[in-house]
């Protein structure tokens, strides 16, 4: 299995700030993504953050609001730019391995951000 | 749309008992269904995967069926103790082959409160 921490664990933020989380994998991953859980919803995919290229962006996320970096297959970041309240939400760093059609998934403990 | 419903929102249950929480999905196409366990202020942990041909998994006290001609998946957790109280979420994953990664269709969770 693998081991995901993220920094910061939980972060209030002023209106219009940017904050950078960070994710680390104790392995090597192919796949790693970020996801957004909103207070009292499910989990919904931000983009697919690619190693040594631009991230793949859901409908709805775009790269000006949500910039990733993969610089290496254990590490990623994402900032959530220029924030609002509506921004406030836990952001989540994934990884998946193993064959495609049953893959494990992981999930990171979380980034709570309350933007004020 | 790929969509996934849970029932029932929440449930409360004293210690010891059963309980079987419900997932239908309409997601295409199919590639396998999990259930997560969210303990609060955490990332999901997966609790079963199954494949299409796959219509029993037993992780300790939870056990998961999938009745992929319905599309209809339950957990059933037996003899319960505080520490399963959390969110149970069902998640489809959609596509086929190395598509599939990260193409998952969150169910909205079931809030699960176990008293003493």
């Amino acid at each position: 299995s693998a081991v995901i921490s993220q920094k910061p664990s939980r972060d209030i933020c002023q209106r219009g700030t940017s904050l950078t989380i960070q994710c680390q994998v104790d392995s090597q991953v192919t796949m790693m993504f970020w996801y957004r859980q909103q207070p009292g919803q499910s989990l919904t995919l931000i983009a697919t953050a690619n190693q040594g290229s631009e991230a793949t962006y859901e409908s709805g996320f775009v790269i000006d609001k949500f910039p990733i970096s993969r610089p290496n297959l254990t590490f990623s970041t994402l900032t959530v730019s220029n924030m609002s309240p509506e921004d406030s939400s836990i952001y989540l760093c994934s990884v998946a391995g193993g064959a495609s059609g049953r893959y494990e998934q992981y999930f990171g403990p979380g980034t709570r951000l309350t933007v004020t | 749309k790929n969509q996934v419903e849970q029932s029932p929102q929440s449930l409360i249950i004293l210690e010891g008992k059963n309980c079987t929480l419900q997932c239908n999905y309409t997601v295409s196409p199919f590639s396998n269904l999990r259930w997560y366990k969210q303990d609060t202020g955490r990332g999901p942990v997966s609790l079963t995967i199954m494949t299409f041909s796959e219509n029993t998994k037993s992780n300790g006290r939870y056990t998961a069926t999938l009745d992929a001609d319905t599309k209809q998946s339950s957990l059933h957790i037996t003899a319960s103790q505080l520490s399963d109280s959390a969110s149970y979420i069902c998640v489809v994953s959609a596509g086929a082959g190395g598509t599939s990664y990260g193409k998952l269709t969150f169910g909205q969770g079931t809030i699960l409160t176990v008293h003493p």
